[in-house]
């Protein structure tokens, strides 16, 4: 299957600063990359849509200005999560589509501020 | 809308036991994906079988099978003669066919497999 490669899978930063989050795909162009966030022991919940070239869709009750997301190739998105705070520690994972039926999924990352 | 629902929140199996893990979903729209995936302690997502809404035959991969039964809008994940590595977080997901085609995800069912 194809690659999706996310960096970093893990992350401490402290409270107010930002951390950015890649989402590569390695062996495929995606026009569409999703982002997900996952608290412990919950489901998988979309915070946006990332299609090269334009902005980015987000799920209703995301803050885009929290969470600032930029496809600028079809084989990168990223995710920064502005002026962090410890209520934005989770698990963030992206995923890719490059048509099939199948969505590709990074390994993850977990942050957590401090 | 668009509902997933998965209302096994754990299950625990004995090693080389069939398993099935149940999943109801709710969508007014004709054309629609399932899909079950892994999601071991490790995090990753790992996809094991996709069922498109006007598959007539059930979906098969290995050890993996989905039991599909449109009219009962319900599309369970049977696991034949489980395995240890096969304890995970399992969750089913529908798809949007339309826009962006993107996923929807049930709250998920913890497996275990006991030896």
């Amino acid at each position: 299957g194809a690659v999706v490669s996310q960096h970093p899978s893990r992350v401490i930063c402290k409270s107010g600063t930002s951390v950015k989050i890649e989402c590569r795909s390695l062996d495929f162009q995606a026009t569409t990359m999703f982002w997900y966030r996952q608290f412990p022991k919950q489901s998988l919940m979309l915070m946006a849509t990332s299609n090269e070239g334009s902005k980015a869709t987000y799920e209703q009750g995301v803050e885009k200005d929290k969470f600032l997301i930029n496809h600028a190739s079809l084989t990168l998105s990223t995710l920064t999560v502005t002026s962090a705070h410890p209520e934005d520690s989770s698990f963030y994972i992206c995923s890719a589509r490059y048509g099939g039926t199948e969505a590709f999924f990074g390994q993850g990352t977990r942050l957590t501020v401090v | 809308a668009q509902k997933i629902t998965q209302t096994q929140p754990g299950m625990f199996v004995q090693e080389k036991e069939a398993v099935t893990l149940d999943c109801t979903y709710d969508t007014s729209d004709q054309s629609y994906g399932l899909f079950w995936y892994k999601q071991p302690s490790s995090g990753e997502m790992i996809f094991l079988i996709y069922q498109g809404s006007y598959d007539e035959q059930n979906a098969t991969e290995g050890r993996y099978s989905l039991n599909f039964q449109k009219a009962r809008k319900s599309a369970n994940l049977v696991i034949s003669a489980s395995q240890l590595g096969d304890s995970a977080m399992y969750f089913c997901a529908l798809r949007f066919i339309q826009g962006a085609q993107k996923l929807v995800f049930g709250q998920g069912t913890r497996l275990t497999i006991n030896p």
